[in-house]
């Protein structure tokens, strides 16, 4: 159980151009959703989190204008990177949690972003 | 620093031997996990540990916890060529939800 899915798997896009990133949870319905996004050799860092039906929360130092992040139902969450740069390009992650707050985190398998 | 650290932060041992990682973390906590990441792909849950618990089995695997030191550690036993993968914790901050992960340990098992 709890499986979470995410497309694309990976994505090759021209600087300016936007990318959305889809997240599902298969099997349950997940009530927060989180972003993370990841470095070549580095952890994950958290970017915002996401609430079904409401706005997102983003972490100090993330630009909610550039990432923009919808809920819109307990299985779904977007992420769409707006006029992406080269500096974009990662490995995004995002995860899901369908009990209560601390509970366990199910991970999507990520997507890599390559901005040309 | 927001994240925990986490050491070493490379291991390689020989298949059959055991592998231990260390995590250490900042705030109280509710609870700490250990995840598992093969290169390039997303996090596959291990273990979750809560903070009134000392310590925890699954499988090969067996996690300790001291919330006096905040540090946590995992012992992989027996260890195989696949359990080759990076090796992160997250603890869940008991003033949030968020999840803070550690620097990670890379192990190699060699065959």
């Amino acid at each position: 159980g709890a499986v979470v899915s995410q497309h694309p798997s990976r994505v090759i896009c021209k600087s300016g151009t936007s990318v959305k990133i889809e997240c599902r949870s298969l099997d349950f319905q997940a009530t927060t959703m989180f972003w993370y996004r990841q470095f070549p050799k580095k952890s994950l860092m958290l970017m915002a989190t996401s609430n079904e039906g409401s706005k997102a929360t983003y972490e100090q130092g993330v630009e909610k204008d550039k990432f923009l992040i919808n809920h819109a139902s307990l299985t779904l969450s977007t992420l769409t990177v707006t006029s992406a740069h080269p500096e974009d390009s990662s490995f995004y992650i995002c995860s899901a949690s369908g009990g209560g707050a601390t509970e366990t985190q199910y991970f999507g398998p990520g997507t890599r972003l390559l901005v040309l | 620093s927001q994240q925990g650290e986490e050491d070493p932060q490379a291991l390689s041992i020989q298949e059959g031997e055991n592998a231990t990682m260390n995590c250490s973390y900042k705030t109280s906590i509710n609870n700490l996990q250990w995840y598992r990441q093969n290169s390039g792909r997303g996090l596959v849950h291990l273990i979750l540990i809560r903070s009134n618990e000392r310590e925890k089995h699954s499988g090969r695997l067996r996690v300790t916890l001291d919330t006096s030191k905040k540090s946590s550690s995992l012992l992989i036993t027996a260890s195989r060529a696949a359990d080759t993968a990076s090796y992160f914790c997250a603890t869940a901050d008991s003033g949030t939800y968020k999840y803070i992960f550690g620097t990670g340990t890379r192990l190699k098992v060699l065959a």
